[in-house]
C-alpha cells in the first residue's frame, strides 16, 4: 500500500540555519504530494504542494521539488527563523474514487536563537 | 470565510462509552476526512466522505464509524470506548478541485479514555 517515510526528528538547528526535511514515498500511480506544519497548540495547515513530477512546491522560504526517479519530495528553507519551530509532516493523495490521504511520521523541528 | 470547526474541543470519556464527535467544513466543501492523531501511531486515516457517502476508509475496526448530512457537516462515532481511543481527531475539508486533494483542518477534538 502506499506510505510516506520521512527522517525521525527531533532535527535541531540555530537561526539562519540551512534546513532539509527528507521525505520519501510508495504510491502506484501518480499522487499529488504535500508538506503541512503544524505549529505548537494548533491544527495542521499545509504549506506548500506538488501535483506532478518535477513540480516544485513553495511558500514562506520553504522550497520542495516532486522527483518521480528518487520517489522523494524533500522539504528545504536557506534560512530558518524560531518562528519556524514545529512540527512538519509529508503527505500524498490519490484519487481511488475519493481521495486518501497518507502522512509520514512528522519531524519536529526546534530552531534555537 | 470560516475554517473547519469541530466540537467538542475537548472531551472526557470512560471504557465502554461510546462518543460522537461533530465536523463542520468550510462553505462549499464537499469532501470531509477524519483522522486520529497520537504519539505513537501519528496521522492515521479514519474515512472520507463526499456527498454524504464513505469513500474511502482506514484500517480501523468498525467501532468507528461516520456519516456526512447534506450540508457536508460529518460526525463520527466511536463506540465501546478503549484506553487506546485516546487521541487528537482531526477533521480536514476539502474542495476537491483539479484532481488534488488540498485539505483545511480544523482545531481537533482531544478524546481522553479514562
Amino acid at each position: 500500500g502506499d506510505s510516506v517515510t520521512q527522517m525521525e526528528g527531533p532535527v535541531t538547528l540555530s537561526e539562519e540555519a540551512f534546513l532539509t526535511i527528507n521525505c520519501t514515498y510508495t504510491a502506484t500511480g501518480y499522487p499529488s504530494l504535500f508538506w503541512y506544519v503544524q505549529y505548537p497548540g494548533e491544527g495542521l495547515q499545509l504549506l506548500l504542494k506538488a501535483t506532478k513530477a518535477d513540480d516544485k512546491g513553495s511558500n514562506k522560504g520553504f522550497e520542495a521539488t516532486y522527483r518521480k526517479e528518487t520517489t522523494s519530495f524533500h522539504l528545504e528553507k536557506g534560512s530558518v527563523q524560531v518562528s519556524d519551530s514545529a512540527v512538519y509532516f509529508c503527505a500524498l493523495s490519490r484519487n481511488t474514487g475519493g481521495f486518501k490521504t497518507i502522512f509520514g511520521a512528522g519531524t519536529r523541528l526546534f530552531v534555537k536563537a | 470565510k470560516a475554517g473547519v470547526t469541530q466540537t467538542p474541543r475537548y472531551l472526557i470519556k470512560t471504557r465502554g462509552q461510546q462518543v460522537t464527535l461533530s465536523c463542520s467544513p468550510i462553505s462549499g466543501h464537499r469532501s470531509v476526512s477524519w483522522y486520529q492523531q497520537t504519539p505513537g501511531q501519528g496521522l492515521q486515516f479514519l474515512f472520507e466522505y463526499f456527498s454524504e457517502t464513505q469513500r474511502n476508509k482506514g484500517n480501523f475496526p468498525g467501532r468507528f464509524s461516520g456519516r456526512q448530512f447534506s450540508n457536508s457537516r460529518s460526525e463520527m462515532n466511536v463506540s465501546t470506548l478503549e484506553l487506546g481511543d485516546s487521541a487528537l481527531y482531526l477533521c480536514a475539508s476539502s474542495l476537491v478541485q483539479g484532481g488534488d486533494n488540498e485539505q483545511f483542518f480544523g482545531p481537533g477534538t482531544r478524546l481522553t479514555v479514562l
